[in-house]
């Protein structure tokens, strides 16, 4: 079985500084991984994701994700944050393993606030 | 480009009633799947096909079913609908590309039973 978690409910950093959202998962074999956001009654847009290669993903608006396999992490994170940054996060994780399904799992979410 | 398309945006329905959604997916995307979130949860996988096929069954009520049709797109049946049945109802349609599976989503239909 797959799973996905992410610690943090809210996490909370001001404009102009780094940010990180943490995600860690579970997995039979190697793992597919997504980071998604999702604004107030909006649907989820996907932000980035790791297959494989270069552990350091980069992705839309500025963020990127490192993938820490002894770990099992996958965070996301910013070098400097916006406002307009303050969303739903989500990661999500899909097993590697040929012939476990492909559907994606999510962890339950962190809400991003930026202030000024 | 072409997203996946759900309709209707909004649905209200009372309780009892039925309620069907409809997904179209990204063309020559091979796989949809279906998510329910609930009010402040995460997404919760329900369905998937495969070329029209079931391809994985999540926790959907017996209530619901769901078929994909020749045009691949998908319709998620809800009968005998429950105050707890309102959520956020999401498709998404996924292919191999190469590079990996890339899933994109629907904006979803936001169901309210009453």
């Amino acid at each position: 079985a797959q799973s996905v978690a992410q610690p943090e409910d809210q996490v909370n950093v001001a404009e102009g500084n780094p940010l990180t959202v943490k995600c860690t998962y579970s997995v039979s074999g190697n793992p597919y991984l997504f980071w998604y956001v999702q604004y107030p009654n909006r649907g989820l847009q996907f932000l980035l994701k790791y297959i494989t290669g270069d552990n350091l993903v980069k992705g839309s608006y500025g963020f990127e994700a490192e993938f820490n396999k002894s770990q099992t992490s996958f965070h996301l994170k910013k070098p400097s944050a916006l406002v307009s940054d303050s969303a739903l996060y989500f990661c999500a994780v899909r097993d590697g393993v040929t012939g476990g399904g492909n559907k994606l799992t999510f962890g339950t979410g962190t809400q991003l606030k930026v202030e000024l | 480009a072409a997203g996946v398309i759900q309709s209707p945006r909004h649905l209200i329905k009372e309780k009892r009633e039925t309620a069907t959604l409809k997904c179209y997916p990204i063309p020559r995307h091979d796989t949809v799947y279906w998510y329910q979130q609930g009010p402040g949860q995460d997404p919760q996988f329900l369905i998937s096909f495969y070329e029209k096929m079931q391809s994985d069954k999540g926790s959907i009520p017996d209530r619901f079913s769901a078929q994909q049709f020749s045009d691949y797109h998908s319709e998620l049946n809800m009968s005998s609908l429950e105050l707890g049945d309102s959520a956020l109802y999401f498709c998404a349609s996924s292919t191999w590309t190469g590079g990996g599976y890339g899933y994109t989503f629907g904006s979803g239909t936001r169901l309210t039973v009453v």
